[in-house]
């Protein structure tokens, strides 16, 4: 596709269910990132992911967070057990190698009610 | 811990002067640099990036890099009501970026 494309755009949850937020990056993008942003915040890491190579989890909340990346393409964020701080916009960047240009997709507003 | 820092602003310029956003980082490895736009419920989007000493222009933004004391800024000529957002800062290690907190802009008819 011509950028990063992320769904669903909002998600509601009932606080305890669990949710799954997708990112597609740009073809041939190697390095994908996962950040999120609380209202009037700033970003916060949450993982990269670079070819095969492990992923850096080091940002990462809580063991109630994790992630995955199918192929070295898609990737998937899962959040267990939501609770009501999750609420944030989820944010997913790639870029053609590491420490280069990144581009955002448009994000996932998620709501925990 | 690896910061960048930006002015919070909110600054205000009138249509058609110039626009001056300030950045510093922390850490001396830094690679990479990147000025990001986001307009209000939008993402981040993309508008300058440099990698080594001294400016770099494209239109009517410069950015202008010095990694002695670890500065980066960005300018904005000819400012326009279009341009008001808030303007993001991002130094990359490798692994990740590092975002500053924003600096609000807003242009003034």
């Amino acid at each position: 596709g011509a950028g990063v494309s992320q769904s669903p755009s909002n998600k509601v949850t009932e606080k305890g269910k669990d949710v799954e937020l997708r990112c597609d990056p740009i073809s041939g993008h190697t390095a994908l990132y996962w950040y999120r942003q609380s209202l009037g915040q700033g970003l916060e890491f949450l993982i990269y992911f670079q070819g095969n190579s492990a992923p850096d989890k080091s940002g990462l909340p809580s063991d109630r967070f994790s992630a995955e990346r199918t192929g070295g393409s898609v990737s998937t964020l899962t959040i267990q057990r939501t609770q009501q701080e999750d609420s944030a916009v989820y944010l997913c960047a790639s870029s053609f190698r590491e420490a280069g240009e990144a581009f955002f997709g448009q994000g996932t507003r998620l709501t925990v009610v | 811990q690896k910061e960048v820092e930006q002015n919070s602003g909110p600054l205000s310029v009138p249509e058609g002067a110039i626009a001056s956003l300030n950045c510093t980082y922390s850490d001396r490895g830094s690679q990479s640099f990147f000025w990001y736009r986001q307009y209000s419920g939008k993402s981040p989007e993309l508008i300058m990036s440099i990698y080594s000493n001294g400016d770099k222009e494209d239109g009517r933004f410069t950015a202008q890099l010095n990694k002695a004391s670890q500065y980066v800024s960005l300018l904005i000529r000819d400012s326009q009501p279009s341009d008001s957002a808030t303007y993001l800062c991002a130094v990359s290690t490798g692994n990740q970026f590092y975002f500053g907190t924003g600096t609000s802009l807003t242009v003034i008819p």
